[in-house]
């Protein structure tokens, strides 16, 4: 079983969807979440961070952490085209050495 | 632009064949990451330096070595190549903070064995 699971996708909705991002992870030493965006041919950058249960919310996205059942999620409001890319969920503890998800690519069509 | 430059982007060699692949981190940040990405295996970590010294090693081959210089730079030295090595590689540098942190990724080698 790997660390760090992730549906691969792809995911393709309609442009205005609500996209749900998840992972499931199985370490419960685990303290940082993290989203990362990867667009194609590119290398991944920080969407969400968070360190902690609950919710956090920047613009369209929003991070979920349930630790007591080692789950995460990122949802995308109204989805743009531009939001097209592969996003990989990634864990760690202490040290930086993140663990990634496997990533699930998105389409949003216009 | 992260800030993090990896050269070559692309790298074409033969099997049996030595590459070596080279990160320039952003500037202030001490530690350099090694990541290969292929399509089966997802983003592994491979190694961490931090300010020249070696500090976590994950799913690195022994065919493979890395070091960080004194200016920062990293280098990642890929020997006996195989099919299998195929891959993309990515550099990322951070701050060395102590927990969880941010990963400023490089746009990544792009390595074909044929």
């Amino acid at each position: 079983q790997k660390e760090v699971e992730q549906d691969p996708g792809p995911l393709s909705v309609p442009e205005g969807a609500i996209v749900s991002l998840n992972c499931t992870y199985s370490n419960s030493a685990f303290q940082y979440f993290m989203w990362y965006r990867q667009y194609s041919r590119k290398g991944p950058e920080l969407l969400m961070y968070t360190y902690s249960s609950g919710n956090k919310e920047d613009g369209r996205f929003t991070a979920q952490v349930d630790k007591s059942s080692k789950y995460i999620s990122l949802f995308i409001r109204d989805s743009q085209p531009s939001d097209s890319a592969t996003y990989l969920c990634a864990i760690s503890n202490a040290g930086n050495m993140l663990t990634f998800g496997g990533g699930t690519r998105l389409m949003v069509k216009p | 632009d992260s800030g993090v430059t990896q050269t070559p982007k692309h790298l074409i060699t033969a099997t049996g064949q030595r590459v070596t692949l080279r990160c320039s981190p952003r500037s202030g940040d001490l530690s350099v990451y090694w990541y290969q990405q292929s399509l089966d295996q997802g983003l592994q970590f491979l190694i961490h330096y931090y300010n020249g010294e070696e500090r976590a090693k994950g799913n690195i081959l022994e065919r493979f070595s890395a070091q960080q210089f004194p200016d920062l730079h990293s280098e990642l030295n890929l020997s006996s190549l195989e099919l299998g090595d195929s891959a993309l590689y990515f550099c990322a540098s951070s701050i060395w903070t102590g927990g969880g942190g941010e990963l400023f990724f490089g746009e990544g080698s792009r390595l074909t064995v044929l």
